[in-house]
């Protein structure tokens, strides 16, 4: 199975901040790779797909980079309603795997 | 509206048996890959179970394989989850969830068709309990 890290597992960031999360594969994924957030109590909710394609809806600040094993969520100026844990996700190969979230908090 | 509604969560005693629904709306079912992800408490995501459009491929997490069964009902735009020989270990939400697909065709670089899927539509999930 592919494993996928996260870092950092947890951050505090104040609203407006610009906020990068990594996500490492554990062998290439190519650009197999999206990513989700997730708020308490709540299901997740796609953000990102093929690494960089934006899903319809989902706000511009939030941004996806990254190609093989190294992949990176940005989110250019951190909104409140931002805060959330969010879960990168390769689909190469079955079985898809999450990383393990990153908890964004309010500073 | 777009939906998916689990149904069937329940406490359970260890080793014993349950059955998940998720009924869908708002779209033609029929066309989708569907999936079961869970979530234990206070952790992350974990992939359970897919199946295809016609419910001729399915795939199984090791951790459930020979326990669990994925179906569906196209005809009633349903999606279920047996689960059976129940453990602690598969105390968790549930979530069925729809899997979208983003193609790419043959570019300068690349001389095949490429398809990327995630998951779009998810469902509010449902509590499954196993504990003596």
């Amino acid at each position: 199975d592919i494993q996928m890290t996260q870092s950092p597992s947890s951050l505090s960031a104040s609203v407006g901040d610009r906020v990068t999360i990594t996500c490492r594969a554990s062998r290439s994924v190519s650009d197999f790779l999206n990513w989700y957030q997730q708020k308490p109590g709540k299901a997740p909710k796609v953000l990102i797909y093929a690494a960089s394609r934006l899903q319809s809806g989902v706000p511009s600040r939030f941004s996806g980079s990254g190609s093989e094993t190294d992949f990176t969520l940005t989110i250019s100026s951190l909104q409140p309603e931002d805060f959330a844990i969010y879960y990168c996700q390769q689909s190469y190969i079955t079985p898809v795997t999450f990383g393990g979230g990153t908890k964004v908090e309010i500073k | 509206e777009v939906q998916l509604v689990e149904s069937g969560g329940a406490l359970v005693q260890p080793g014993g048996s349950l059955r998940l629904s998720c009924t869908a709306s708002g779209f033609t079912f029929s066309r989708y890959w569907m999936k079961w992800v869970r979530q234990a408490p206070g952790k992350g995501l974990e992939w359970v179970a897919n199946i295809k459009q016609d419910g001729n491929e399915k795939n199984y997490a090791d951790s459930v394989k020979g326990r669990f069964t994925i179906s569906r009902d196209n005809a009633k735009n349903s999606l279920f989850l047996q689960m059976n020989s129940l453990r602690a270990e598969d105390t968790a939400v549930y979530y069925c969830a729809r899997v979208d697909v983003f193609t790419v065709g043959p570019t300068f670089s690349r001389t095949k068709y490429y398809y990327y899927y995630y998951m779009d539509v998810w469902g509010k999930g449902t509590t499954v309990t196993v504990s003596s």
